[in-house]
């Protein structure tokens, strides 16, 4: 059962445009959410998180937008380099709900969207 | 610098042999560390949770017994792939908590494991 979903395998922007990347969760307990960025042979780096008492979190040029009502947050990169080109991993966890499922501090991940910006 | 040291990068072993997975936290005590499973194409898996000092706890449809855990001090936790089948090639990737309960932030470099 895929809590966290990323519908997108792969996306394709060119140098300076903006990339979105989207996410979907089911779970209502998630309230904390990340975005990592994988490159091949590595493991994940993290990159910009979110709180559900928050709708937008912005780190340079990653802004991250949650909308809890639609349970769907997103990445936007803007302006989009040749080096974001990655796989990036959306991730929830419930660090404080109820259910925190078997393991504090886990997170469900999507299963990724191939960004790819060429010049 | 790396926060998450894990070795090996990659290993080819023989059906049936055990291959040991290290992974060490280098700036600072974990007590929590994470053992993830990525198959190609697919999300990271959380195999389990590895608790320093005590059992680690297993996800659901995870062998304990064929995925042994050892978290013996506050900065590393091995992962033994016990007799292992080309099943089991994967790429196995430790993260480390930030803190009690904290979200992993921190994830090792992963190690690819072929099973031939």
């Amino acid at each position: 059962d895929q809590q966290v979903k990323q519908n997108s395998p792969s996306l394709s922007v060119q140098e300076g445009r903006i990339s979105i990347l989207n996410c979907d969760y089911t779970n209502s307990m998630f309230d904390y959410f990340l975005w990592y960025k994988k490159y091949p042979a590595e493991g994940p780096t993290f990159l910009i998180s979110i709180s559900s008492i928050k709708d937008k979190n912005e780190d340079g040029r990653f802004t991250v937008f949650l909308n809890k009502s639609a349970k769907h947050l997103s990445l936007h990169i803007v302006p989009s380099q040749p080096g974001d080109s990655a796989v990036y991993f959306c991730a929830a966890s419930a660090r404080f709900g109820a259910d925190r499922g078997s393991t504090l501090g886990r997170l469900y991940f999507g299963r990724g969207t191939q960004l790819t910006v060429w010049p | 610098g790396a926060v998450v040291s894990q070795h090996p990068s990659w290993v080819i072993c023989k059906s049936g042999t055990s291959v040991k997975i290290e992974c060490r936290s280098l700036d600072f005590q974990a007590t929590t560390m994470f053992w993830y499973r990525q198959f190609p194409k697919q999300s990271l898996m959380l195999m389990a949770t590895s608790n320093e000092g005590s059992k680690a706890t297993y996800e659901q449809g995870v062998e304990k017994d064929k995925f042994l855990i050892n978290h013996a001090s506050l900065t590393l936790s091995t992962l033994t792939v016990t007799s292992a089948h080309p099943e089991d090639s994967s790429f196995y990737i430790c993260s480390v908590a930030a803190g009690t309960g904290g979200t992993p932030l921190h994830f090792g470099n992963g190690t690819r494991l072929t099973v031939t």
